[in-house]
């Protein structure tokens, strides 16, 4: 099993539709992150959480919330899903780094489509 | 605001070829830097992660070495193979984020 897991694996909806995408870890970390990747753009941090207590908002935060339910779960929401929130979506682990981020692992990435 | 530049954006090469893979970065003041391959319709795999202390790091037939003063890192594969044909992302380390390139896209050939 894959350390990193993110459910659904793909996704199609409609505009203003309300969609979460799940992400459960075993590797033991504590910091978890969301992503989400665009053609050209590279990969850029939506929201990140260090524990259970702690969510921080990333670059593109606007349009998504997050919840962190537990040390092993992490969870994304659209409340109200636009076309341009169309994108390939990763949820990342790290463990503690003494000083700046450390080593990442990711999911094999969300695929949500917004018509 | 930092900026990653990888270049060329796509990479072809024959099999068995030794080849570098340039990043580059707009701020030095990174505590890392990271590589990660990307095959198609799959996550990031980590390759090497060069903290700012350190020169290089070395992987099996993989070499990144880092130069914070000059704002470069690279990534050299030796004899090269079909299997290593991927997208290879740099990402610069500071505060607690990573900042992320666009990727080198390389395809080995037969």
């Amino acid at each position: 099993d894959a350390d990193v897991t993110q459910t659904p694996r793909n996704r199609i909806t409609k505009t203003g539709k309300r969609i979460m995408l799940e992400c459960s870890q075993t590797k033991g970390h504590d910091r978890m992150y969301w992503y989400r990747q665009d053609p050209g753009l590279g990969l850029r941090l939506i929201y990140y959480s260090f524990d259970v207590k702690d969510i921080n908002k990333g670059e593109i935060s606007d349009g998504y919330s997050v919840s962190r339910q537990a040390q092993a779960k992490f969870s994304l929401s659209l409340e109200s899903a636009i076309p341009n929130q169309t994108a390939l979506y990763f949820c990342a682990t790290s463990d503690f780094a003494a000083v700046g981020p450390g080593e990442l692992f990711f999911g094999e990435g969300s695929r949500l489509t917004v018509l | 605001k930092q900026e990653v530049t990888q270049i060329p954006a796509a990479l072809s090469v024959p099999e068995g070829e030794n080849l570098v893979l340039n990043c580059s970065f707009t701020d030095s003041a990174i505590y890392n830097l990271q590589w990660f391959r990307q095959d198609p319709g799959k996550g990031l795999t980590s390759l090497l992660l060069i903290q700012s202390s350190q020169r290089e790091q070395t992987s099996g037939r993989l070499n990144a070495s880092l130069d914070k003063s000059s704002g470069r890192s690279t990534l050299y594969i030796a004899a090269s193979q079909p299997g290593d044909s991927a997208t290879y992302l740099c990402a610069s380390g500071g505060g607690n984020k990573l900042t992320f390139g666009t990727g080198t896209q390389l395809k080995v050939e037969l």
